[in-house]
């Protein structure tokens, strides 16, 4: 069964700074990945959508990278703003007969400090 | 604007209660899902739907229902069955496995 990992569960960090956050699952077969937010007693907000076939998607300041291999993706955050802070969420989509499925992680709480 | 729009916003059960959660999406979008979330977990799935009049358990049904009789809809029924149900209900929707959208989610107590 596929798991999701986030590390770390939350991260402070100064206005302006670069961030990495960090998502793993244990089963590369996927169909692909998706990095959403979630803002305190809010729905999800989709940020990117790595294929798997794809290595990397960028949207702004945002960038997310995928590792199929190593069961690893991130998602970089440049110059970060205290608008930013909010709960990300890392999602797989297995493949085949499991491709209904979104299996998410449990998020990293970010906050950004002016 | 395209979207998922999900009501109520907040909802109060009373112990023995059904309610009924709405999810209404004009994306064209053929899979609607329905997730639960609660504190310190990840989001769970209860029902997803590919096609109108079709629909599969997710990883906990038990105490839930769901219809799926129009392509724009998805109601998610809590049922006295569902011992714990207070949680955060979130509703979802994809062309084909691509990329999911979300609701604003349904704020579900227990009174």
């Amino acid at each position: 069964k596929q798991e999701v990992t986030q590390i770390p569960a939350a991260l402070s960090v100064p206005e302006g700074e670069n961030l990495v956050l960090n998502c793993s699952f244990t089963d590369s077969a996927i169909y692909n990945l998706q990095w959403f937010r979630q803002d305190p007693g809010k729905g999800l907000t989709s940020l990117l959508l790595i294929q798997s076939s794809q290595r990397e998607q960028t949207s702004g300041r945002l960038n997310a990278s995928l590792d199929k291999s190593s069961g690893r993706s991130t998602l970089y955050i440049a110059a970060s703003q205290p608008g930013d802070s909010a709960t990300y969420l890392c999602a797989v989509r297995g493949w085949g007969a499991g491709s209904y499925q979104l299996t998410f992680g449990k998020g990293t709480k970010l906050s950004v400090i002016p | 604007d395209g979207g998922i729009t999900q009501s109520p916003k907040y909802l109060f059960r009373k112990e023995g209660q059904n309610v009924t959660l709405s999810c209404e999406q004009n994306l064209n979008h053929d899979a609607m899902y329905w997730y639960r979330q609660d504190p310190g977990q990840g989001l769970r799935l209860i029902y997803y739907s590919q096609i109108v009049n079709d629909f599969q358990k997710g990883d906990i049904a038990e105490g839930y229902s769901v219809s799926r009789e129009k392509k724009e809809s998805f109601p998610l029924t809590v049922t006295s069955a569902q011992k714990n149900p207070t949680a955060f209900y979130l509703c979802a929707s994809s062309k084909d496995w691509n990329e999911a959208f979300f609701g604003q989610g349904t704020r579900l107590t227990v009174v």
